[in-house]
């Protein structure tokens, strides 16, 4: 039983366009939401977090955006680069998850120059 | 700072063998994690630690152990590797959860094993 799910296992995008990676998840005890990044042969990096009190939290050409009602969050990159080519992985903690992070399968993003 | 370090970056052991991943972090981070990320997969929780002496299990236990005997290391035991046990394997560490400061763990760059 998945408790954040990443439908897209890929997604391509150009240079320069904007990239929407999505993310669900099913338990709405969850009050705090990660994105890591992870290139190959590298561990994941933290990339940016929102609280569930937020909707929304800007971090350069990062933003992610939280929709509690639907349990859906994502993430947007913009412009998106050819450096942001790797693996995205959603990850929710909170209270149901006793403080134990929970991680989405991932989405390989390719960014096309 | 080195950050979170992990030895050996490979191995391959045949089944029913045993080997210790080596785990350090030099931030004085209080919890530490250790995960596993089989193909096309996220990451699963094997064993966490809130502190020294202090450790608990995650998702996927069984086959492994782990001790947490400084607030630095923490060694993840393999006893009688099977093939199921082929994955690479991250440690992380993070501040406590739920006080001050980021709640997001930083990872060691991985061992991939493969258990023949």
């Amino acid at each position: 039983d998945q408790q954040v799910k990443q439908n897209s296992p890929s997604l391509s995008v150009q240079e320069g366009r904007i990239s929407i990676l999505n993310c669900d998840y099913t338990n709405s005890m969850f009050d705090y939401f990660l994105w890591y990044k992870k290139y190959p042969a590298e561990g994941p990096t933290f990339l940016i977090s929102i609280s569930s009190i937020k909707d929304k939290n800007e971090d350069g050409r990062f933003t992610v955006f939280l929709n509690k009602s639907a349990k859906h969050l994502s993430l947007h990159i913009v412009p998106s680069q050819p450096g942001d080519s790797a693996v995205y992985f959603c990850a929710t903690e909170g209270t149901a998850g006793g403080f134990k992070t929970i991680f989405g399968a991932g989405t390989r993003l390719f960014v096309k120059a | 700072n080195a950050g979170v370090t992990q030895t050996p970056k490979f191995r391959i052991l045949k089944i029913g063998q045993s080997m210790t991943l080596q785990c350090t972090q030099d931030m004085n981070h209080n919890y530490m994690y250790w995960y596993r990320q089989d193909p096309g997969m996220g990451l699963k929780l094997i064993y966490y630690s809130v502190g020294a002496g202090i450790t608990d299990k995650g998702e996927v236990p069984n086959g492994y152990n782990v001790s947490r005997s400084t607030t630095e290391d923490f060694p993840l035991r393999l006893e009688l590797a099977a093939p199921s046990q082929t994955s690479v394997y991250f440690c992380a560490s993070s501040y406590t959860p739920g006080l001050a400061g980021g709640r997001e763990q930083y990872f060691g760059p991985g061992t991939r094993l493969t258990v023949t």
